[in-house]
């Protein structure tokens, strides 16, 4: 089953931060998280794997709640390249399948 | 070149017509995937190949046909689609196993592909 994303879009300032939920209605194994500019490729952010566990890169971190199903996706002091489609992939333990994505467009 | 790419990148074709996508890695990868992503949906798995046996079919109509020739090369043929096949099919490649989770997914930019 689909995860489901929250919010669908969302608009920022330069310098602002912004979030991103992924949850599910069943138990999760993982996380993932991709990014998607328009016109090119999904690219790879990072994956958790264990419950409770949080990565980072730049000024772009994660969460994973595994006992809420749920991950976050923390993008702070946003900058012009975030901009793109934030999906989030889930494994249930029978298949991985990906949200419906998050729109986010940071203006300068 | 590295990494997954796709050609060709734009294909405009008609319900009558026969095409193929083509996409290969340079990623020394042994799995890989056939994602269709159409407007305002989500990512959907379409076909895993895992050391060129095919290991997922998601239900795919076989209008759709797929052909992994090697680790490296993945097809996608297409004969007497229907106008909402029209979308941006997604190539991708991971280190190989089970579709699961641990799989760090690499992707093509895709085709996109208009049935009229």
């Amino acid at each position: 089953q689909q995860p489901v994303q929250s919010p669908q879009a969302v608009i920022l300032r330069e310098g602002e931060d912004a979030v991103i939920n992924c949850s599910s209605s069943k138990a999760l194994y993982s996380v993932h998280w991709y990014r998607q500019k328009h016109g090119e490729a999904p690219v790879f952010l990072m994956i958790l794997l264990k419950g409770g566990e949080q990565k980072g890169h730049d000024k772009i971190s994660a969460s994973f709640n595994e006992k809420k199903q749920q991950s976050s996706l923390y993008l702070t002091a946003s900058q012009l390249s975030y901009s793109g489609t934030y999906f989030c992939g889930t494994e249930n333990g029978q298949n991985f399948v990906f949200g419906p994505g998050t729109r986010l467009s940071v203006l300068p | 070149e590295t990494g997954v790419t796709q050609t060709p990148r734009h294909l405009v074709m008609g319900m009558t017509n026969k095409k193929s996508l083509k996409c290969e890695q340079h990623l020394g990868h042994n799995a890989m995937y056939w994602y269709k992503q159409s407007a305002k949906k989500p990512l959907e798995l379409m076909f895993v190949y895992n050391f060129k046996e095919q290991t997922e079919n998601n239900s795919v109509p076989s209008r759709f046909s797929p052909e992994c020739p090697n680790s490296s090369h993945l097809f996608l043929h297409l004969h007497t689609l229907q106008p909402e096949d029209s979308a941006l099919y997604l190539c991708a490649s991971s280190q190989g196993g089970r579709h699961s989770g641990a799989n760090v997914l690499t992707f093509g930019a895709g085709s996109r592909l208009t049935v009229l």
